[in-house]
């Protein structure tokens, strides 16, 4: 059973459109987070929400809209799409904000935007 | 502002002997140090962390150094496997809770 999934798994788009990629954690996990992964292969946190509320907010551009509907599911959505918005985009959970929780990952979404 | 830094791309290194994989980081106020290993296409997995009030935490084959002073960390796999071959990430937790992570090392374990 997979821990921490993520849909889909690779998208291709155009410039200009808006997408959305999906997670969901079957761990019971109260706190969840999107990160990046960028061409120099750098993991860097853009937000994590506990409770379904939002606790980090990293200086990411507001055409990133994550939405919790519920503490098992984090999506992230994201308008206008650039070219530099290509990137793997990891979705992880944690049991709760405590600082020396481990942090769960999904699969990664590979987005490239052409 | 890279605040973790792994300054190896990349180590080979021959099934039964030790890899050494270092960390360098800025951040004073890391008080929590993780590694995390990641397979292609799969997602980063919890490998192993070191609390910043100790030197050293050992699960197995996996053994975790603390230098406070020197800012630095190193990962022990002995003896190395072949399916140890991955990217391994060193990580410490900010002041915020934010893990920051290093670019990562590629290990190959060859026969």
């Amino acid at each position: 059973d997979t821990a921490v999934s993520q849909t889909p798994k690779y998208l291709v788009t155009q410039m200009g459109n808006d997408k959305s990629i999906k997670c969901e954690q079957n761990l019971g996990h109260d706190t969840m987070y999107w990160y990046k992964q960028d061409s120099k292969k750098f993991l860097k946190i853009m937000f994590s929400y506990n409770n379904k509320e939002l606790i980090i907010n990293e200086t990411v551009p507001n055409r990133f809209s994550p939405k919790s509907p519920d503490k098992a599911h984090l999506n992230l959505h994201i308008n206008s799409l650039e070219l530099g918005d290509s990137a793997v985009y990891f979705c992880a959970s944690s049991q709760d904000t405590r600082r020396n929780n481990e942090q769960f990952f999904g699969p990664g979404t590979r987005l490239t935007v052409l | 502002d890279q605040q973790v830094k792994q300054n190896s791309p990349s180590l080979s290194v021959q099934e039964g002997r030790i890899s050494i994989l270092n960390c360098d980081y800025t951040n004073s106020m890391f008080d929590y140090f993780l590694w995390y290993k990641k397979y292609p296409a799969e997602g980063p997995t919890f490998l192993i962390s070191i609390s910043s009030i100790k030197d050293k935490n050992e699960d197995g084959r996996f053994t975790v150094f603390l230098n406070k002073s020197a800012k630095h960390l190193s990962l022990h796999i002995v003896p190395s496997q072949p399916g140890d071959s991955a990217v391994y990430f060193c990580a410490g937790i900010d002041s915020w809770g934010k893990l920051q992570f290093g670019a990562g090392t590629q290990v190959v374990v060859t026969p």
